[in-house]
């Protein structure tokens, strides 16, 4: 199974500012995706890294606030820009392989408090 | 898009007892995927098991298998042998294309 590295692991951050988030995978995936998971609840899908084009968003999730990089097929970032508390939330990485029946799988997420 | 609901906020269990986890889902796509993840208070999200909507029996992992019965829209987990180290936030998922949708997690306390 694919091992998924996210760094870094905490941050605090003050309100205004940007953080990026990084997400490196042990081997080639097809498909890596972004999820937030605020305090006390499930997770929701942010959007879809695409590898060498424009991430697909989910509704209520904007490239201006999230933008998303993955130049190849064992990266991705995330940041979240212009920082608010209410983005004080977990985000996770996820990441499956191209081979049948094999699951999704996360990274240990990023704990990201905004003051 | 898919729907899901998992009804039970927290659940109690006795050591090396079975336990079940219930989901439902919803969705109108023909084929999609259910999973289940564990979520200790860590906060990684650990893969437990898988059911494809295709698939003809339910999936099993160990002491982990999946009643998955599609009439019903149901995948639920069946925990076997409850441990300790199985207290934690259990979330089903699904989806298609593994874009998945969560549902709101069970809490597992196994006690001793």
């Amino acid at each position: 199974s694919a091992v998924i590295s996210q760094k870094p692991s905490r941050d605090i951050c003050q309100r205004g500012t940007s953080l990026t988030i990084q997400c490196q995978v042990d081997s080639q995936v097809t498909m890596m995706f972004w999820y937030r998971q605020q305090p006390g609840q499930s997770l929701t899908l942010i959007a879809t890294a695409n590898q060498g084009s424009e991430a697909t968003y989910e509704s209520g999730f904007v490239i201006d606030k999230f933008p998303i990089s993955r130049p190849n097929l064992t990266f991705s970032t995330l940041t979240v820009s212009n920082m608010s508390p209410e983005d004080s939330s977990i985000y996770l990485c996820s990441a499956r392989t191209g081979t049948a029946n094999s699951p999704l799988h996360f990274g240990n997420g990023t704990r990201l408090t905004v003051t | 898009a898919q729907k899901i609901t998992q009804t039970q906020p927290g659940m109690f269990v006795q050591e090396k007892e079975a336990v079940t986890l219930d989901c439902t889902y919803d969705t109108s796509d023909p084929s999609y995927g259910l999973f289940w993840y564990k979520q200790p208070s860590s906060g990684e999200m650990i893969f437990l098991i898988y059911q494809g909507s295709y698939d003809q029996q339910n999936a099993t992992e160990g002491r982990y298998s999946l009643n998955f019965q599609k009439a019903r829209k149901s995948a639920n987990l069946v925990i076997s042998a409850s441990q300790l180290g199985d207290s934690a936030m259990y979330f089903c998922g699904g989806g298609s294309n593994y874009k998945l949708t969560f549902g709101k997690g069970t809490l597992l306390t196994v006690n001793p």
